[in-house]
């Protein structure tokens, strides 16, 4: 089975930064990288589907990008609305896979 | 609107058995995959299965950790996916996730793109 690796686990950051999280697959996927927002006692919320394209209604900060192994979810200027936890996720015919999420916290 | 709306959680003892439900709204609900995801306290998310649709079978695919225990299905009639949980274990404590999946009308993946509120299950003695 396929593994997704997030890094980093917690980000510390302040608002207007730019913010990186990276997600590693075990083996070289197709473009089927999700990603997913998360609030404190909220269901997750999906930003971003098929690696790059921006679900309606998220905010353009929001991007998506990579191939192979190495994906990317990008926030090209924390907004106060940004701190929440992270998650990547790979599709496949017979499984979907979380990564472990990313913590983005005030700095 | 779309709405999934998840019921059926509660506290059960180990060894025990709980179904959820999810009733769906809001769209074609026979086009689509579902799936389930649950999360324990503080962690992250984990998959736990999926059904197709009935065109394609109705047929299931379930995260080794509930492979054999949990077993997911559908009724069209009335836009409601079940989740069966047997043999429940202290580990399945978590809030368990209803989600609208592939749309196999389609044929393209966006995502988990609608969750549910939640339902918690708690397995405890």
């Amino acid at each position: 089975d396929i593994q997704m690796t997030q890094s980093p686990s917690t980000l510390s950051a302040s608002v207007g930064d730019r913010v990186t999280i990276t997600c590693r697959a075990s083996q070289s996927i197709t473009s089927w990288v999700a990603w997913y927002q998360q609030r404190p006692g909220k269901a997750p919320r999906i930003l971003i589907y098929q690696e790059s394209s921006l679900e309606s209604g998220v905010p353009s900060r929001f991007s998506g990008n990579g191939s192979g192994t190495d994906f990317t979810l990008t926030i090209s200027s924390l907004q106060a609305d940004d701190f929440a936890t992270y998650y990547c996720q790979h599709y496949n015919s017979y499984s979907r896979t979380f990564g472990q999420g990313t913590e983005v916290e005030i700095k | 609107e779309v709405q999934l709306v998840e019921s059926g959680g509660g506290l059960v003892q180990p060894g025990r058995s709980l179904r959820l439900s999810c009733k769906a709204s809001g769209f074609t609900f026979g086009n689509y995959v579902m799936t389930w995801v649950r999360q324990a306290s503080g962690k992250g998310l984990e998959w736990v299965g999926l059904i197709r649709s009935k065109a394609y079978g109705a047929t299931t695919e379930y995260a080794a950790s509930v492979k054999g225990r949990f077993t997911i299905s559908r009724d069209e009639s009335k836009n409601i996916v079940y989740l069966q949980m047997n043999s429940l274990k202290s580990e399945d404590t978590a809030v368990y996730y209803c989600t609208r999946d592939k749309d196999e009308s389609s044929g393209y993946y966006y995502g988990l793109d609608y969750w549910g509120q939640g339902a918690l299950v708690t397995v405890s003695s």
